[in-house]
């Protein structure tokens, strides 16, 4: 079955880092999106990606976050200089189109000390 | 503004007992339903989904769920627990016009004794 596939499945960074988390989506999906869990709290929507721009971002997915296609596989979030309250577990999914489930990866639990 | 409310926090249940987990939304248009699982450290899995059609939505795991346009509910139940059903459940809206992202609600933790 496919499945959508997040690296790594842990990553500890220092305050004003930059880090990079990178998903692969399932092969025929045409949206993209990355939420955030942080812990104890809901899952939140940061940014949703279609034909290769932004379709959607919340208020949390200010300057210091970007997201990236760069080869047609691969889905990036980075997060410019990271901050304590970045850490979190981030979510990558994937739809085929309107009207579809979303599909999620296992996560990317971010811990910035 | 659009917003999913999942009453109960927790919830505990003697495995073989039936679950209903509450799930009420507010969404001006028709709403594309779903309940999520999630394990301890596991991403997310899907459940069931409702896009139109018949208002008894059928999942994996002997969930199922049902849409009650009136009362702007998605209630997922089982009829009996099993102690693997363990986890923590979340309801979401998915809201089309806005690039299909989702909503979700804060999560009920399911405890089941045995």
């Amino acid at each position: 079955e496919p499945e959508v596939t997040q690296t790594p499945s842990h990553q500890v960074t220092q305050m004003g880092q930059e880090v990079i988390l990178r998903c692969v989506p399932i092969s025929n999906h045409l949206y993209f999106y990355w939420y955030r869990q942080i812990l104890g709290q809901k899952v939140e929507f940061l940014v949703s990606f279609y034909n290769n721009e932004i379709s959607e971002k919340s208020e949390i997915f200010d300057d210091q976050f970007s997201v990236e296609r760069p080869d047609g596989s691969n889905f990036t979030l980075k997060i410019r200089s990271t901050k304590l309250e970045d850490s979190a577990m981030y979510f990558c999914a994937s739809t085929q189109g309107e009207g579809t489930e979303a599909f999620f990866g296992q996560g990317t639990r971010l811990t910035v000390v | 503004a659009q917003s999913v409310t999942q009453p109960d926090i927790h919830i505990t249940v003697s495995e073989g007992a039936s679950l209903e987990l509450r799930c009420n939304y507010s969404y001006g248009a028709t709403p594309y339903l779903f309940w999520y699982v999630q394990s301890p450290g596991q991403g997310l899995q899907l459940l069931l989904k409702y896009f139109s059609g018949d208002t008894l939505v059928q999942g994996i795991k002997g969930f199922e769920a049902e849409f009650k346009r009136s009362q702007s509910s998605f209630n997922l139940r089982k009829p009996s627990v099993h102690w693997s059903d363990a986890a923590e459940y979340f309801c979401a809206v998915g809201l089309m016009e806005y690039g299909n992202k989702l909503v979700f609600g804060a999560g009920t933790i399911l405890r089941v004794k045995s």
